[in-house]
């Protein structure tokens, strides 16, 4: 069956370096995500991203993130200098066209650890 | 504001019981979805659920909507020590095709053997 796979599975960084997290979607999906889970609450859309260009982003998703398809199958996410309250699980997700094709499914996460 | 929110907050039962959590929301939605996370892994989807559904089934999964009262419940019946998980619901918004999901804080669930 299908799924989304993420890469690294987790990360530990330095605060103030970049990180970039992987995702590599399910391959007849248009439509991607990411979310992150701080430790114990709920998960929270970050951004989304459609036809190579941002759909939507929140109001976390500021200057330091950035992120890019840079070829046929991957989606990134970069955090420019990473804060220590990014530490976070990071989720992607993608999602199919057409009107039976509602659900997101989701990577595995990337646990990210800055220190 | 929240778009979701489930309770009970945390559920204990017995293995063999049945275990219903619910989900209300504030804005009209197109689908409703919910979700099983084991303790810090990834997000397993469950049951999608249509705005013009009331009920689905999946395995041992039952899944109700009741959109006059914008809210959801989700039952496990029969329930599994593998049962143990937090659950959560997810919804889009009607204005907008594709949309991201909200999550609510989730229902954490120990099924004891």
């Amino acid at each position: 069956e299908p799924e989304v796979t993420q890469t690294p599975s987790h990360q530990v960084t330095q605060m103030g370096q970049e990180v970039i997290l992987r995702c590599v979607p399910i391959s007849n999906h248009l439509y991607f995500y990411w979310y992150r889970q701080i430790l114990g609450q709920k998960v929270e859309f970050l951004v989304s991203f459609y036809n190579n260009e941002i759909s939507e982003k929140s109001e976390i998703f500021d200057d330091q993130f950035s992120v890019e398809r840079p070829d046929g199958s991957n989606f990134t996410l970069k955090i420019r200098s990473t804060k220590l309250e990014d530490s976070a699980m990071y989720f992607c997700a993608s999602r199919g066209w057409g009107a039976g094709n509602n659900e997101q499914f989701f990577g595995p996460g990337t646990r990210l650890t800055v220190l | 504001s929240q778009q979701g929110e489930e309770d009970p907050q945390a559920l204990s039962i017995q293995e063999g019981e049945n275990a219903t959590m619910n989900c209300s929301y504030k804005t009209s939605i197109n689908n409703l979805q919910w979700y099983r996370q084991n303790s810090g892994r990834g997000l397993v989807h469950l049951i999608l659920i249509r705005s013009n559904e009331r009920e689905k089934h999946s395995g041992r999964l039952r899944v109700t909507l009741d959109t006059s009262k914008k809210s959801s419940s989700l039952l496990i019946t029969a329930s599994r020590a593998a049962d143990t998980a937090s659950y959560f619901c997810a919804t889009d918004r009607v204005k907008t095709s594709y949309d991201k999901v909200i999550f609510g804080p989730g229902t954490s669930l120990s099924v004891i053997p």
